[in-house]
Order: C-alpha cells, then structure tokens, then sequence
C-alpha cells in the first residue's frame, strides 16, 4: 500500500460523457501527479500540481483539466469522452519535484 | 524533448544480477534519471534514482555513465518478484525549476527464470 488513494476504482460511461477521478496524495506529500496507461500508448504523463499550482505539463488533451485543492487533494476532469479514452489513470505523490513518486492503485476508465 | 531508449525485453535467471541499460543521448544538464518498474496489474512503483553520481539503495544501484547519456539499473540478485516492466525516466526541469516534463521510455520487459 503506497498511500496514494484512488476513487474510483471502476467507472464505465458511454461517449460524450464527463467523469471526475479522485486523488488523495500521501500525508506530507505536496505534489500530485496524473497518468494515463492505455494498452497502445503505455504509460504518458498528463499533468502535474505542486501545493495548489500546476508545475508540469504532458500530453494533456484540452478536453482534460485537473486541479489540486487546499487539503491536496486533487481531481482530474475528463469530458466529451471519446473511445480512446478508455485507460488506466494513475494518480501518483511525492515531497518534491524531483523526488521519488508514490503511485496509486488506478481508476480503471471503460468508454462505451 | 529528451528522450529514452530501453531494450523491448530481456530475461534473467533467478538469484543472477541483472543490468537493464536506457540510453539518453540528448539530456541536458539538470535532468534527473529516474527508474520505475511496474508489476502486472499494479502501479508504477519507485526504484531508483539520480543525476550524476552512481546511486545505490536496497532495491537496486544506478549507475551513471561520466558524459551522462546513458545509465544502468543493477539488480544485484533477481528473484521472481522482481518481473516487471522497467521504465527508465528523465525528469526534464525548465528553467527556473517552475515548469518541467516527464518522459517516460516504452521500458524492458524483464522476465525471470527459476
């Protein structure tokens, strides 16, 4: 058990729908982290926020934003969903920027 | 961008060490490396990392070559556990430490044999 919660864990939704995945970071941990694993596309960095403010981006989509609250926690919002959507999103922690990561256990995504 | 380049697969036998190369010929100065592996039906999990000096924990060493393009992951003595995919990562600063990317290698597919 590394910390990271995910809810959750399974959330099936048809095209053209939004959803909202949740992340709660390690206790201590200011930086949150957000990925997408898909079978042909393996595992991309999407964004990340460090005590409230986004520090790095990846290959976010526009159709994707996420966010981290005061109590750290963070969202990440996915809308207009298509099929290729469909992935594991993993949601990850760590003290600094540079430092090691604490991945959670995914929200596996299904767009039908 | 700064990119990794790992072999798709490799395979060891159990109790043998292993070296998992990533070849990152265009890093730049202050690119951390870093190394995950991800057992099947898991998340990532953190192995390693560093920037210019060899590195060792109590998973693993790294070490670093001198111009700094490529590195290697020690597993000292492979046991059946440590299967996993291998990813070997920079962690891409940009200037002024404010904005930055991670890039993820296709990582090496290691297979241990009893």
């Amino acid at each position: 058990d590394s910390g990271v919660t995910q809810t959750p864990k399974h959330l099936i939704t048809a095209t053209g729908q939004r959803v909202t995945l949740r992340c709660s970071p390690r206790s201590g941990d200011l930086s949150v982290y957000w990925y997408q694993q898909s079978l042909d596309q393996g595992l991309q960095f999407l964004i990340q926020y460090y005590n409230g403010e986004e520090r790095a981006k990846g290959n976010i989509l526009e159709r994707f934003s996420a966010q981290q609250f005061p109590d750290l926690h963070s969202e990440l919002n996915l809308s207009s969903l298509e099929l290729g959507d469909s992935a594991l999103y993993f949601c990850a922690s760590g003290r600094d920027r540079a430092d090691e990561q604490y991945f959670g256990p995914g929200t596996r995504l299904t767009v039908t | 961008d700064a990119k990794t380049t790992q072999p798709n697969s490799m395979e060891s036998n159990e109790e043998e060490p292993v070296h998992l190369p990533c070849n990152h010929s265009t890093i730049s100065g202050t690119d951390y490396i870093h190394w995950y592996r991800q057992l099947p039906s898991q998340g990532p999990e953190y192995v390693i990392h560093g920037l210019t000096s060899n590195v060792n924990n109590r998973m693993a060493s790294l070490a670093i070559a001198e111009d700094r393009k490529s590195s290697t992951l020690i597993l000292h003595r492979a046991t059946l556990r440590d299967a996993a995919v291998y990813y070997c990562i920079l962690w891409e600063r940009g200037y002024g430490g404010s904005q930055g990317n991670l890039i993820f290698g296709k990582g090496t597919k290691l297979s241990v044999k009893p």
